[in-house]
């Protein structure tokens, strides 16, 4: 079973826009996850983390986890066209195993 | 943060040869490194989980004997892909967790740039 479930889109949003990603997991003992960006031919990296129920903000982008409902979700307020990219959403303390993330397509 | 430095970031080699990449954590020691593959628009493949001084473990269908993992020191761990035919060209991405300072890992991934193979 995987760690996580995440729609893989691709999910395409017009400039200005907010893209909403989402991302379920099953492990209800999961406290805390990582959102990873990857763009096109390079390495993933590191945008957000999150531990505690609730929002957290960080500029344009808001992490949102409900341990209650098991899901964790970024916000990517006023999209722009370099945010497109593959979202992945990983639990802090996983596998180290990824699913496909999503793929967000930011149409100027 | 963390940085993880890889090398080659491109390689082309010919039908049979093998290919090094070396995986190298810059300003933190890592008991403990992982080994993806990537092909064109597909998802982050695990294939092996590198820890010092100790053999790897390897994820299922993954060959062993095919891609060699040598984690000898703290910083480093190399991939090699023995007699490499066209189907192992791919993008080869290390990573490693930095460690807590309590014995455990954070979770959090630093991502080397990747090495992106052709093999002729």
């Amino acid at each position: 079973q995987k760690e996580v479930e995440q729609n893989s889109g691709p999910l395409s949003v017009p400039e200005g826009a907010i893209a909403s990603l989402n991302c379920t997991y099953s492990d209800r003992g999961s406290q805390s996850f990582f959102w990873y960006r990857q763009y096109s031919g390079k390495s993933p990296e590191l945008i957000m983390f999150i531990y505690s129920n609730g929002d957290k903000e960080d500029g344009r982008f808001t992490a949102q986890l409900n341990k209650a409902s098991q899901y964790v979700s970024l916000l990517i307020r006023d999209s722009q066209p370099s945010d497109s990219a593959t979202y992945l959403c990983a639990p802090q303390q996983g596998d180290m195993r990824f699913g496909a993330g999503t793929r967000l397509t930011v149409k100027p | 943060g963390a940085v993880v430095s890889q090398h080659p970031s491109w390689v082309i080699c010919k039908s049979g040869t093998s290919v090094k990449i070396e995986c190298r954590s810059l300003d933190f020691q890592a008991t403990t490194m992982f080994w993806y593959r990537q092909f064109p628009k597909q998802s982050l493949m695990l294939m092996a989980t590198s820890n010092e001084g100790s053999k790897a473990t390897y994820e299922q269908g993954v060959e062993k004997d095919k891609f060699l993992i040598n984690h000898a020191s703290l910083t480093l761990s190399t991939l090699t892909v023995t007699s490499a035919h066209p189907e192992d060209s791919s993008f080869y991405i290390c990573s490693a967790s930095v460690p807590s300072g309590r014995g455990r890992n954070t979770g959090e991934l630093f991502f080397g740039e990747g090495s992106r193979l052709t093999v002729l």
